[in-house]
């Protein structure tokens, strides 16, 4: 079954300093990947996502995700966190982007934690 | 242009007792997902609602049922309401073509006394 791992489920970063989350995934096709945020008492935003074109994705906020079919990764990354970049992030996968009904696998989430 | 809403935003109900939370989708949407969230966990999906019929089921029991209406917009139902039924509930809409993301509400959070 499609599955996505996220390593870590605290990240401490300073403020200006890089922000990598990991997630690695699990799929017996091509998948499409997401990367959500999540702050205090909300849903889900979508940051950016992968559907198969460019394998170097750029999404909201200054972040960014490398796809690398190799080594089944899909890192979120930013240059240089900002305190309002604290929250919850959720990598997600759909199992069978094929088909015309895309429910979302989620990891267990990463929560970022930005000091001054 | 509003997106995804849901009501109401908190509700308590005790063991037993059954549950409507409601979902509209964002303009354009003609596809509605439901998410569990438990505490500390990542969404869990329930099921999807597309052209008012269930297209797709989670690894959830019969408790759970749904519906979609004419307009897209989507109820959720649980009856025999358990305590680990408590968390948050998350409606997601989108196009049903493949490659379109889904846009989350911000969830109606369900406790169990």
């Amino acid at each position: 079954a499609q599955s996505v791992t996220q390593l870590g489920s605290h990240v401490s970063v300073s403020e200006g300093a890089l922000v990598l989350l990991r997630c690695n995934y699990s799929s017996s096709v091509p998948p499409y990947l997401f990367w959500y945020v999540q702050y205090p008492n909300q849903g889900l935003q979508l940051l950016l996502k992968y559907t198969s074109a460019a394998t170097l994705v750029k999404g909201i906020n200054g972040f960014e995700a490398e796809f690398k079919k190799s080594e089944t990764s899909f890192h979120l990354t930013k240059p240089s966190a900002h305190m309002s970049d604290a929250a919850e992030y959720f990598c997600a996968v759909t199992p069978n982007p094929n088909t015309g009904f895309q429910k979302l696998v989620f990891g267990t989430g990463t929560r970022l934690l930005v000091s001054p | 242009d509003a997106g995804v809403t849901q009501s109401p935003t908190h509700l308590i109900k005790t063991r037993g007792q059954q549950v409507t939370l409601r979902c509209s989708p964002k303009s354009g949407h003609d596809t509605v997902s439901w998410y569990q969230q438990a505490l500390g966990q990542g969404p869990q999906f329930i099921f999807q609602y597309y052209e008012e019929e269930e297209r797709q089921r989670g690894n959830f029991p019969d408790r759970f049922s749904g519906h979609q209406f004419p307009n897209y917009s989507s109820e959720l139902n649980v009856n025999a309401l358990l305590l680990g039924d408590s968390a948050l509930y998350l409606c997601a809409s989108s196009l049903a073509a493949g490659s379109q993301p889904q846009h989350f509400g911000d969830g109606t959070r369900l406790s169990i006394l």
